[in-house]
């Protein structure tokens, strides 16, 4: 099945210390998103791809930053974690031909902050 | 601007029906869109709507369009324990590819 695929499921880093979230799609969607969502909260657009061009949400720190190497793989690093960003967070995908679609989220990485 | 609403909470027993709604402010939206989360889980599509339609039926799920007042309904049949999750509702604007996302509803279904 065509699908969005978030490794690891549960990453526990130190405060500080870099960390890397992966995403990756069988989709061959064109857009690609990262989400955080903090609990009771809806998910909180960080940054996406639309092909290769990145694009920033104007409020994301820049504590975190974005690679799309290809098509199919998105990664989320952050540089020096803090006790508030330990939260989930959401890949997810659409595509932009046509009208606007749905888009397919991954099951989503949590992130703890020791 | 854009802004989507909905009620936080919903308690339901099972074999009922649940009607979970939600408001939207931006008269140009293109689609909207009904997203079920489970704990631990990512969002799960449900539904969605064209905003040229007033009603879409899926198996148990019935989702109404008030366009006029910019309400969102979702419905769901049979309510079932297996149906407790958080249901967000999402709404795309014409010539955009980023939703907006309401803060989710909590459905709690009991014996």
């Amino acid at each position: 099945d065509a699908m969005v695929i978030q490794n690891p499921r549960y990453q526990v880093t130190q405060f500080g210390k870099p960390v890397t979230l992966s995403c990756s799609q069988t989709l061959n969607h064109n857009v690609m998103y990262w989400y955080q969502q903090k609990s009771s909260q809806a998910p909180k657009l960080l940054f996406h791809y639309y092909d290769k061009d990145f694009n920033n949400e104007a409020d994301t720190p820049d504590n975190f930053q974005s690679r799309r190497p290809n098509t199919s793989f998105c990664f989320l690093d952050i540089r020096s974690p803090g006790l508030g960003d330990a939260a989930m967070y959401l890949c997810a995908t659409s595509s932009s031909d046509g009208p606007t679609g749905p888009q397919h989220f991954g099951d989503g990485t949590r992130l703890s902050i020791l | 601007g854009e802004d989507v609403e909905q009620s936080l909470f919903l308690s339901v027993r099972e074999g009922d029906s649940s009607v979970i709604n939600c408001t939207y402010t931006d008269s140009s939206s293109t689609y909207l869109y009904w997203y079920k989360q489970e704990p631990g889980a990512g969002l799960q599509l449900l539904t969605y709507i064209f905003s040229n339609m007033d009603m879409k039926q899926d198996q148990r799920l019935t989702v109404l369009l008030n366009k006029k007042d910019k309400h969102l309904s979702l419905r769901i049949a049979d309510t079932q324990t297996g149906d407790s999750a958080i249901y967000f509702c999402a709404e795309s604007i014409r010539g955009s590819y980023i939703p907006t996302f309401g803060r989710g509803t909590s459905l709690i279904v009991h014996p």
